[in-house]
């Protein structure tokens, strides 16, 4: 059974703090990705890792950076969080791209709250 | 880069009757189209998926259908119960790339 973690449930941090946020994967997936769900606009793919060490940005990178250390962790970071990065953050992991098996697995989220 | 866009963004629908969900895409070169359920409070998970060289599939009471031509898909949800109550996000991929482009999704509600 695919296991996709995230280190927390609900963070309340202050602006201009820095957050981290880390997801874990047991399945061995190459892939692994960070959006952000907010309501309206579905998800929003901010960076992606096809690798350890190697990532790329997605759609909306700002504000935003990614660490892969190790194939089973993808940590995102906002370096000085601001009120508009609250919101629902989704870390999933996959096999590569075009194969049979290339289904994306969630985590449970994190709602961070910035204040 | 591949624009999805959902509709309708909300649907209500008696339980025992049909839901369908439209998707249309930018990129003619989308060769993945899978379909997302997320139950309130829960992580998104795979309902069903299609490629580019198939029409339909299904799989018991959802289905999926595939316009290459027109660049749309859909998901029809037959018999709807009142655990199919979620939202729903279509998403497609580009050809050779490694991500998903997401609908805005649709919040079903099936009415006992």
């Amino acid at each position: 059974d695919v296991k996709v973690t995230q280190s927390s449930r609900y963070l309340v941090k202050r602006t201009g703090e820095k957050v981290f946020l880390e997801c874990v994967q047991d399945m061995d997936h190459e892939n692994m990705f960070w959006y952000r769900q907010d309501p309206g606009l579905g998800l929003r793919l901010i960076y992606f890792s096809y690798d350890v060490k190697m990532k790329e940005k997605g759609d909306i990178p700002e504000g935003y950076s990614v660490s892969r250390e190790k194939k089973e962790r993808f940590s995102l970071i906002l370096e000085s969080a601001s009120t508009n990065q609250t919101s629902m953050y989704l870390c999933a992991s996959s096999f590569p791209s075009g194969g049979a098996q290339e289904t994306q697995y969630f985590g449970p989220g994190t709602r961070l709250l910035v204040l | 880069g591949e624009n999805v866009e959902q509709h309708p963004s909300t649907l209500s629908v008696q339980e025992g009757d049909s839901a369908v969900i439209k998707c249309t895409y930018s990129d003619s070169a989308s060769n993945y189209f899978p379909w997302y359920k997320q139950e309130l409070g829960k992580r998104p998970q795979l309902i069903i998926d299609i490629r580019s060289n198939v029409g339909e599939k299904k799989d018991q009471r959802i289905a999926v259908t595939l316009n290459k031509t027109a660049k749309h898909f859909s998901l029809h949800i037959t018999e709807t119960q009142p655990e199919d109550s979620a939202v729903y996000f279509c998403a497609a991929r580009e050809g050779g790339d490694y991500k998903l482009s997401f609908g805005a999704g649709t919040t079903v509600t099936v009415r006992a």
